[in-house]
């Protein structure tokens, strides 16, 4: 059981906007630290997709963006690829339990 | 260029130890943090354990102190101890540079992954 919550599947057609949830609670997200996702293609390593909740590394395309809220975040592929097509996990810190991931959401296009 | 490869995967049996070898390329492992994310076949990634720059770790609780994180700085690993294995710590085994900001910490490089399987 992941203790940040994510939907297991969402899908779109080349073009569209697509939003991942991740959803966590007062001991994570909503105590303030930092929210991170990846990428990661089928049968590889994940690849960092955004850090400190809104920047991108160098190399990552501008159609992904995220952003924080209260006990929440959430990622947003605008203009969505056949590449983009993976799994996405969020990621954070627990003062409870260290560093915690996400349940993984799959994008399909 | 940033490289991390794992190393020491491999078959055990139920109650067995293995240790998992990363050899970083690039950085010196005991400037930044370093971690180790486990993927079990088809499931999600999960955090198992961090070493601090100042050489302090932690690792997730539900591990129950059977992994344990260290570094050679001077060989420029890092390793992860895995004892009384269980069928449950099957799983496909990231070696990750972190990096602190304010509030978190995040992987910036990821190795290719060791695959460690628990079974009789």
């Amino acid at each position: 059981q992941s203790v940040l919550t994510q939907p297991p599947s969402v899908s779109g057609a080349p073009g569209q906007r697509v939003t991942i949830s991740c959803t966590g609670s007062i001991s994570n997200i909503g105590a303030g630290y930092d929210v991170h996702w990846y990428q990661q293609l089928p049968g590889i390593a994940p690849k960092l997709l955004i850090y400190g909740n809104t920047n991108r590394p160098s190399g990552v395309p501008d159609r992904f963006s995220a952003s924080k809220s209260d006990t929440s975040a959430s990622l947003t592929i605008t203009g969505l690829q056949a590449e983009d097509e993976a799994d996405y996990y969020c990621q954070s810190y627990d003062m409870n339990l260290g560093g915690v991931f996400g349940s993984g959401t799959k994008v399909t296009v | 260029e940033v490289q991390l490869v794992e190393t020491g995967g491999g078959l055990v049996q139920p109650g067995g130890s293995l240790r998992l070898s990363c050899a970083a390329s690039g950085f010196s492992v005991s400037d930044t943090y370093m971690s180790w994310v486990r993927q079990a076949p088809g499931k999600g990634l999960e955090w198992v354990s961090v070493i601090y720059t100042g050489g302090n770790s932690h690792s997730a609780d539900s591990l129950e102190g059977r992994f344990t994180i260290s570094r050679d700085s001077s060989k420029n690993i890092l390793y992860l101890q895995m004892n009384s294995l269980r069928a449950e710590d099957t799983a496909i085994y990231y070696c990750c540079r972190g990096h602190k900001v304010i509030a978190s910490f995040y992987f910036d490089y990821w190795g290719q992954g060791a695959l460690v399987s628990v079974s009789s």
